[in-house]
């Protein structure tokens, strides 16, 4: 079973860059796209953007700019950056395992919050 | 940018009620779509892929139907485990969009 948990700071201060991690357990990160999502408190679901095993990227269009999503095979981990946070980037930060090309976002953290303030 | 709008965002129903939530695409998805169950403090739960395909585990009273623009998500016969909020999400293109959610509330 595949499990995978977020981890990184969970307070930075606006204009900065938040920096989180997902470690994938159970599973190859070779098996599957990885993607972030987020969840402003009391919102809806935004996707972040996704990230293969060889490196290949799609991002939000909305968030393209400030995103780095990044993967470390040697560490089955990939990492999100998202750059000039403010306030309106407070969420909970979820990664999660994307099924192409069957579909679907199969498998997922448990979430993190990250709570941009100074 | 393609849009997903949910409706309705909210619905009150009773245990053993047969539940119908709408998503409807601003252009055409195919079957490129997925249900998720989100229950407060939880990651979402994955229940539907290519819009009608039952994920592992997940009980047979829910089911999905639909392509092109226009899907929905059938609960047959609520159970109290199913008060959720629940989110569509398309994969049609290579961005990713989810609906805005509709809250399934106890009558």
């Amino acid at each position: 079973q595949v499990q995978l948990q977020e981890s990184g700071p969970g307070l930075v201060k606006p204009s900065e860059t938040l920096s989180l991690t997902c470690t994938v357990s159970g599973g190859s990160i070779s098996s599957y796209y990885w993607s972030w999502i987020r969840q402003p408190p009391g919102k809806g679901l935004e996707w972040i953007g996704y990230i293969y095993y060889s490196g290949s990227t799609n991002y939000n269009p909305s968030l393209k700019s400030r995103v780095t999503i990044s993967v470390d095979t040697s560490k089955n981990q990939f990492s999100l950056k998202l750059s000039s946070v403010t306030a309106a980037d407070t969420a909970v930060y979820y990664c999660a395992s994307l099924l192409l090309p069957r579909g679907g976002l199969g498998y997922w953290g448990q979430g993190t919050l990250v709570t941009v303030s100074s | 940018d393609i849009q997903m709008t949910q409706s309705p965002s909210t619905l009150s129903a009773s245990v053993g009620d047969r539940v119908t939530i709408t998503c409807r695409a601003s252009q055409s998805i195919s079957s490129w779509l997925a249900w998720y169950q989100q229950k407060p403090g939880k990651a979402p739960k994955l229940l539907i892929y290519k819009a009608s395909s039952l994920e592992s585990g997940v009980p047979s009273r829910f089911s999905g139907s639909g392509s092109g623009t226009e899907f929905t998500l059938t609960i047959s016969s609520l159970q109290p485990d199913d008060f959720a909020t629940y989110y569509c999400q398309q994969y049609n293109s290579y961005s990713l969009t989810f609906g805005g959610g509709t809250k399934v509330e106890i009558k």
